[in-house]
């Protein structure tokens, strides 16, 4: 699997736009973009994914550069219920693994500050 | 609907003990996972399977063994526990088939402690 690159911390004030970026200068044709995060004590939960186009949901959007090899993670307006680790997995439906498996780096653990 | 449960939630196990982590969902999910997250780190796959009855290894399988007896259900086994399995264990379901795309649904995970 192609590997992703994320700082470990970020910091935010509460209400204002929070970039988080990932790097994967190795991804493949067919690999999609997802991200997920993990609150305190709990499971993860899927946020957004994307393969070449810039998208859009009611948590978040997602930017994509031009050439793949880098993605922006964008919530336009952090709250404190936002504190998490933020994961950044490249995941290819063709890998004929018979499954779709998911590979969790460290993650960027986002603070949020009131 | 409940969606992913795991049970137990918390347990505390001596080395060469065994025990077994049930995992429930309700969403009629085709594909399950299990994953354990050590401190500080992200989750790792230990097993997974695609369907009822059958079962696949992971990135981490050595130690575990896992049953899919019935669609919604997914258990964990370890066999002869050891200290280096203390970790936290998520199982995580979706619904593969035709979809092309499936996002993974997370349970809350069981703490193990292994002494």
């Amino acid at each position: 699997d192609a590997k992703t690159t994320q700082p470990n911390s970020m910091e935010s004030n509460e209400e204002e736009p929070v970039h988080l970026p990932c790097n994967h200068s190795t991804i493949s044709g067919t690999d999609y973009i997802h991200w997920y995060r993990q609150l305190p004590s709990q499971g993860p939960e899927y946020v957004i994914h994307g393969l070449t186009s810039n998208v859009n949901n009611r948590m978040a959007s997602l930017a994509i550069a031009e050439d793949r090899k880098s993605s922006t993670l964008i919530l336009h307006r952090a709250t404190l219920r936002d504190a998490a680790v933020y994961y950044c997995i490249l995941s290819d439906p063709y890998s004929g693994a018979g499954s779709y498996q998911l590979t969790f780096g460290k993650g960027t653990k986002l603070s949020v500050i009131p | 609907n409940a969606g992913v449960t795991q049970t137990p939630k918390f347990r505390v196990l001596k080395t060469g003990q065994s025990m077994t982590l049930l995992c429930a969902q309700d969403m009629n999910h085709e594909y399950m996972y299990w994953y354990r997250q050590d401190p500080g780190m992200g989750l790792r796959l230990i097993h997974y399977s695609v369907g009822e009855g059958t079962t696949a290894k992971g990135e981490v399988p050595d130690g575990y063994n896992v049953s899919r007896l019935k669609k919604q259900n997914f258990l964990l086994g370890l066999e002869s526990a050891a200290p280096s399995q203390t970790s936290v264990y998520f199982c995580a379901s979706n619904a593969g088939g035709s979809s092309f795309y499936n996002e993974q649904f997370f349970g809350p995970g069981t703490r193990l402690t292994v002494l």
